[in-house]
This record gives structure tokens, sequence and C-alpha cells, in this order.
């Protein structure tokens, strides 16, 4: 497609429950990232992909959360055992390289944990 | 660890004035920054990217400035509109990973 898409664009779950969320970029695009945004505040870092592997994953906030992207195309997000803290927009975007390219936005995941 | 911070975090203004929205980052090591618009309930839109050797980037109404030495950005808009009311966010890319940091943003006002 013409830009990077997200589905679902809204996810309601219950505390306890496991979900994934979807990322389509930019065909082409080498990299992927993933990134949260709480009510009112920046986007935050979560993961960065570069072709299929995880080059970093330094923003990651616990082992219940963990990414995939098998074919360097497409991203899963995956969050065990949801908080209600976890409530947030899980934002995905990708870019043509490493560095000095720019980065085109998802709309996003808007994910309400109850 | 890189910061950002924008100033001011909210700004209302009458219709047709020119602008200036304020960014700061600690770290002056930085490869680029970008400056976004986001609409609520929407993703980002990439408005403008800065490489770390450039001073300035425009597009229409818009012009941004790189100060790397002094760690500050601006984005100037020009003629403001009603239209021009979103949240209008920095990030830089620093030499430390390719992942962006974003200030808390401004949240702009236009009123015709």
């Amino acid at each position: 497609g013409a830009g990077v898409s997200q589905t679902p664009s809204n996810k309601v779950t219950e505390k306890g429950k496991y979900v994934e969320l979807r990322c389509d970029p930019i065909s082409g695009h080498t990299a992927l990232y993933w990134y949260r945004q709480s009510l009112g505040q920046g986007p935050e870092f979560l993961i960065y992909f570069q072709g299929t592997g995880a080059a970093d994953d330094s923003g990651l906030p616990n082992d219940r959360f963990f990414a995939v992207r098998p074919e360097g195309s497409v991203s899963t997000l995956k969050i065990q055992r949801t908080e209600r803290g976890d409530s947030a927009v899980y934002l995905c975007a990708s870019s043509g390289g490493q560095g000095t390219s720019e980065q085109f936005f998802g709309p996003g995941t808007r994910l309400t944990v109850l | 660890k890189q910061e950002v911070t924008q100033i001011p975090a909210a700004l209302s203004v009458p219709e047709g004035e020119n602008l200036v929205l304020n960014c700061s980052f600690t770290d002056s090591a930085i490869y680029n920054l970008q400056w976004f618009r986001q609409d609520p309930g929407k993703g980002l839109t990439s408005l403008l990217l800065i490489q770390s050797s450039q001073r300035e980037q425009t597009s229409g109404r818009l012009n941004a400035s790189l100060d790397k030495s002094s760690g500050r950005s601006t984005l100037y808009i020009a003629a403001s509109q009603p239209g021009d009311s979103a949240t209008y966010l920095c990030a830089v890319t620093t030499n430390a990973g390719n992942m962006l940091t974003f200030g808390g943003g401004t949240r702009l006002m236009v009123k015709p």
C-alpha cells in the first residue's frame, strides 16, 4: 500500500489476556519501529527491526512484550498477560534505511485493557 | 540519555499570526531531527526532516531550523490557519541508535 497500515485500529481486552497488534510497513522499507504513546505524551520507543532481526529492543518495558518480523515485512507486536497500564496507542513506523532516513508512521492501534 | 523538551506545551493564537514552536535536546550528537503533526486520535504526519549537517528546511508555510551545537530547533509557521490546529512533535535520531526520541509536543489552537 501507499502508507503504513496497522490493524486493528482499536482493541479492547481484559486484564490478563494476550493480544497481537499488526503493522504493514511501506513496501520496500527495510527498517520498522514500534512506539507506544500514552495520553498527552510523546511516543516512546519500543523496538526496531532492520530486515528480519530486532536491531534494538531496549525500549520493551518487560518480558511480557515481544515482537517479530519473520519475513522482513509485516511485524506483529505481542503482549502477554495484559495489564491496565498497557493501555496506550501503539504506533508503527517504517523507513528506507538506517540513521538518516525519514520515518513514516501508521495510524496506530488504540489498546484498552479493562 | 537523550531528552527532548518542547515549549510551550500549549499555544492559542488568532488566525493569521506567525508563530514559533521550540524544541530542545540534551545530546547534540544527532543524525537528524523530524517535526511531526498529530491530529486528535490520529497517527503522526511527517512535516520536515533536517539532517544533522543542515541548518534549515522549508515546506510551504513551514520552516524548521536546527542549531545542533546549542541543541535547539524551531518550527516557524507563517500566516497560521484554523486548519493548522493540532499537536506538533519534534523528535531526534541519535548516534546511539536509530530510534526517534520525542518531545512531549506543543498543542496548537488557531482561532478563526
